[in-house]
């Protein structure tokens, strides 16, 4: 059983551009969170999402960011005209249905703008 | 909301001696989960421990024990016999258990430990 895999693991964008992450969830897995580290930080919360519904984007930024997991696919996030602020990693992170369950994390993806 | 304070940014430990990392966290709430997780310079988050608000015993795994104690809201984590292949970032992080809400993990900033040989 593959682990949570994203992709890119790098991802180099000038500002301006659109950045976009995949997150292919652990077989089975219909839940999907992801969370942004910055530099010398803990990983910060950003959206729950489970298929086809986002649950709890209560650290979603308001603008420039959004994030999807339709039913065939990964989940994508989004970054419209990044920043350099936007500079992070960004790990994606599933678990299956049902409360009590373990959450597994991918190896993130490291987003440098130039 | 949530908390979570990790005092030491850095500590260091002799192989095959013991530390100790230390995690406090703040809530209201009276049911949640608590975790050590172990970031290695490969960037992986890997889940060392957990523990259930509602249950006293401590959980240990192998080498890793915690002490939680939730009257004082301290959760820290214990490394016995310290390897080499211990020396990464460790984050203590909360989770709610209340259910209909988030399962979103709240994370300290971590603790870059340090493995001498």
């Amino acid at each position: 059983n593959a682990g949570v895999m994203q992709n890119p693991r790098h991802l180099v964008r000038r500002r301006g551009q659109e950045a976009r992450l995949r997150c292919s969830p652990m077989k089975g897995h219909s839940h999907v969170y992801w969370y942004r580290q910055l530099p010398e930080e803990g990983l910060k919360f950003m959206v729950y999402l489970q298929k086809e519904n986002i649950i709890d984007e209560s650290g979603m930024p308001k603008e420039r960011f959004s994030a999807e997991f339709p039913k065939e696919g990964p989940s994508i996030l989004r970054i419209q005209q990044v920043v350099r602020g936007d500079s992070a990693a960004y790990f994606c992170a599933s678990s299956p249905a049902g409360w009590h369950t373990e959450a597994f994390f991918g190896q993130g993806t490291r987003l440098t703008v130039v | 909301a949530q908390t979570v304070t990790q005092s030491q940014p850095e500590m260091s430990v002799q192989e095959a001696e013991t530390v100790t990392l230390s995690c406090t966290y703040d809530t209201s709430e009276s049911d949640y989960y608590l975790f050590w997780y172990k970031q290695p310079p490969s960037r992986q988050m890997i889940l060392v421990i957990r523990q259930e608000a509602y249950k006293q015993q401590n959980a240990t795994e192998n080498r890793f024990s915690v002490n939680f104690q939730k009257a004082a809201k301290s959760f820290s984590l214990k490394i016995s016999d310290s390897q080499l292949g211990d020396a990464a970032m460790y984050f203590c992080a909360y989770r709610s258990d209340n259910q209909g809400g988030s399962e979103k993990l709240v994370f300290g900033k971590g603790t870059k430990l340090t493995v001498n040989p």
